[in-house]
This record gives structure tokens, sequence and C-alpha cells, in this order.
């Protein structure tokens, strides 16, 4: 069975500083997609990065980068210079082999301080 | 170019009742998915269509129904409603979901239904 886990419920970041976001899964899936959204709390989710199981560099887009451990089943999300609009609610989430479901984790909410 | 439209944005209905959400995909997108996201819970997996065939079922009652039509829009029907179901009802559209990149899933703003 697939499973995502996201172990903070809540975090605090100053802003401009960097933040780790956890997220671990469970697949025996011979291949894979993981993806991280942000919902912010207007509901709408919003694509923020991809890693392919079989890519061979961890994803970065921008501000955000992939730390992607197959042997570890880990693929945390890493926000570099936080702002105060990356207050948010931030999910992690996997595409089994068959492509046909998405499996989401139970969300980080991420808060930015001045 | 437009997202992931849904409507109506909210709802209200009693118990007993069937509703029916909408969805258009972002032109191009041919895979359509809906979700249903419980207050305080990720969205769980609710359907998957691909060129107006179910590709995956999630783990949901009967009274759940979708559709996909030649526009590669949908429909989500519940009937029946029970007071548990209320939720954001979030519809996600893809480009072909043959896996990939080209798999990522696109959200649309959602449907809050509420059942009293």
């Amino acid at each position: 069975a697939q499973k995502i886990t996201q172990t903070q419920p809540g975090m605090f970041v100053q802003e401009k500083e960097a933040v780790t976001l956890d997220c671990t899964y469970d697949t025996s899936d011979p291949s894979y997609g993981l993806f991280w959204y942000k919902q912010p709390s207007s509901g709408e989710m919003i694509f923020l990065i991809y890693q392919g199981s079989y890519d061979q560099q961890n994803a970065t887009e921008g501000r955000y980068s992939l730390n992607f451990q197959k042997a570890r089943k880990s693929a945390n999300l890493v926000i570099s210079a936080s702002q105060l609009g990356d207050s948010a609610m931030y999910f992690c989430a996997m595409r089994g082999y068959n492509f046909n479901k998405f499996y989401f984790g139970s969300g980080t909410k991420l808060n930015v301080k001045p | 170019d437009a997202g992931v439209t849904q409507s109506p944005t909210h709802l209200i209905k009693t118990r007993g009742q069937h509703v029916t959400l909408r969805c258009s995909p972002i032109s191009g997108h041919k895979s359509v998915s809906w979700y249903q996201q419980v207050l305080g819970q990720g969205p769980q997996f609710i359907f998957q269509y691909y060129e107006k065939e179910e590709r995956g079922r999630g783990n949901f009652p009967d009274r759940f129904s979708a559709r996909q039509f030649p526009n590669y829009s949908s429909e989500l029907n519940v009937n029946a409603l029970l007071l548990g179901d209320s939720a954001l009802y979030l519809c996600a559209s893809s480009l072909d979901g043959a896996g990939g990149s080209a798999d990522t899933q696109y959200f649309g703003p959602g449907t809050r239904l509420t059942v009293l």
C-alpha cells in the first residue's frame, strides 16, 4: 500500500531564512513520482516541484528544492530565503506506478515570521 | 491560458439530496481527477478519468460517480448526501496521465460543499 507521512503539523521560520519540510513515503512500486503542493488559505492547490524516482539529480524550481533520498524513502522540500507569502499548508504527494492515483500526506502548516 | 475551472464555488445542500460538481481542465489536458478534502486533512483521491474512461477509483462508496465528456470536462455526482460529505472538492487536470513530469496534476480552486 502507498503511504505518505508528514510528521510536522506546523512549523515557524523567520523571514529570509531557509526551512525544510519533511516527507517520507512507503511504496513497493518500481517507479513513482513525488510532488509538493502549496495550499494557501484560499484553498487552491499550487504545484511547486516534481521528482521522478529514477531522476539522478534532486529537482529544483527557483527557491524550492527537493532533497530526494531514495534509500531512506524521503523527499523533503527545502524553501530558501522564506517570504511572508510562503505562509500556507504544504502537501507532499506521490503518484504510483499505475499512474491512476495520487496519495497526499496530511500536510505541514508553515508560518513565516517577519 | 486559463487554469482549471470549477463550478459552483460554494454549495449548500441538505441530507439526502443530490449534487453535481463541474470541472473544466486546462486546454490540452486529457486527464481529470477528483479529490475530497475534509477540513484539516490532505486531499483524498476519488476518481481519475482519461479520454472519457475511468482509470482509477479511490475508496469511496457508490454514491459517488463521475464522468468525462468529449471536450474533457468532467462532472462529479454525489447521491444521498450525508453530513460527512461536507468538504472541499478539488478537481485536477494533467496532460496525459502517462507518467513522468507530464502527469503533474494542476488543481482548480475547488467547490466547497456544506451538507446540513
